[in-house]
């Protein structure tokens, strides 16, 4: 069980166009949702965090007007990249924090690669 | 403000040698976690440790938190080609994980 995932799985978009990733909770529900971004050979640094029905929180450093955040439902957040640029191109991971019932952990999704060209 | 910091970031071993990856944090962490990340792919969660001497064991790897210390380390024994893999620690604040900067392994036949 707890099994997040993630679409697209890997994107490529031309700089200045917009993408969106979804991600899912599919077998519990999540009020918390959060977004990591990962570069080549790096950890993950959380970009956001995201609250079922209300605004996400962001990190220090992450534009929250490129970087948009909705959390429409407790199974589902999207991050879309605005206006990308190619120093937008990583790994973006999201991970939901159950609501109730599990232990105490974040449940990861595959990731999404995105590459702006 | 939570910090971790991992040592070593790259470890090269040979097969069937143990080896230990250390993970202190600044201060106070709610939980201590460990994950595996095999290239191009996500996380994958091997250990959660809640509590002061808390130890798990899965195989070959073994994950122990020491709270006074703020220090938690992630044992390997007997290393195979198998663990190859970047392993991370993550602490935890309210729910927000901090990562550690990652341990590279390379089991070398």
């Amino acid at each position: 069980g707890a099994v997040v995932s993630q679409h697209p799985s890997w994107v490529i978009c031309k700089s200045g166009t917009s993408v969106k990733i979804e991600c899912r909770s599919l077998d519990f529900q999540a009020t918390t949702m959060f977004w990591y971004r990962q570069f080549p050979k790096q950890s993950l640094m959380l970009m956001a965090t995201s609250n079922e029905g209300s605004k996400a929180t962001y990190e220090q450093g992450v534009e929250k007007d490129k970087f948009l955040i909705n959390h429409a439902s407790l199974t589902l957040s999207t991050l879309t990249v605005t206006s990308a640029h190619p120093e937008d191109s990583s790994f973006y991971i999201c991970s939901g924090y159950p609501l109730a019932g599990r232990n105490y952990e974040q449940y990861f999704g595959p990731g999404t690669r995105l590459t702006v060209t | 403000e939570l910090k971790v910091e991992q040592n070593p970031l790259f470890l090269s071993m040979q097969e069937g040698k143990n080896y230990t990856i250390y993970c202190n944090y600044s201060t106070t962490s709610d939980r201590l976690y460990w994950y595996r990340q095999d290239p191009g792919k996500s996380l994958e969660s091997l250990f959660v440790l809640l509590s002061n001497g808390a130890v798990k064991q899965e195989g070959r790897l073994m994950a122990s938190l020491d709270t006074k210390a703020r220090l938690s380390t992630l044992h390997i024994t007997a290393a195979v080609h198998d663990l190859s893999a970047t392993y991370f620690c993550a602490g935890e604040y309210g729910n927000k994980l901090v990562f550690g900067a990652g341990t590279i392994l390379r089991v070398k036949s």
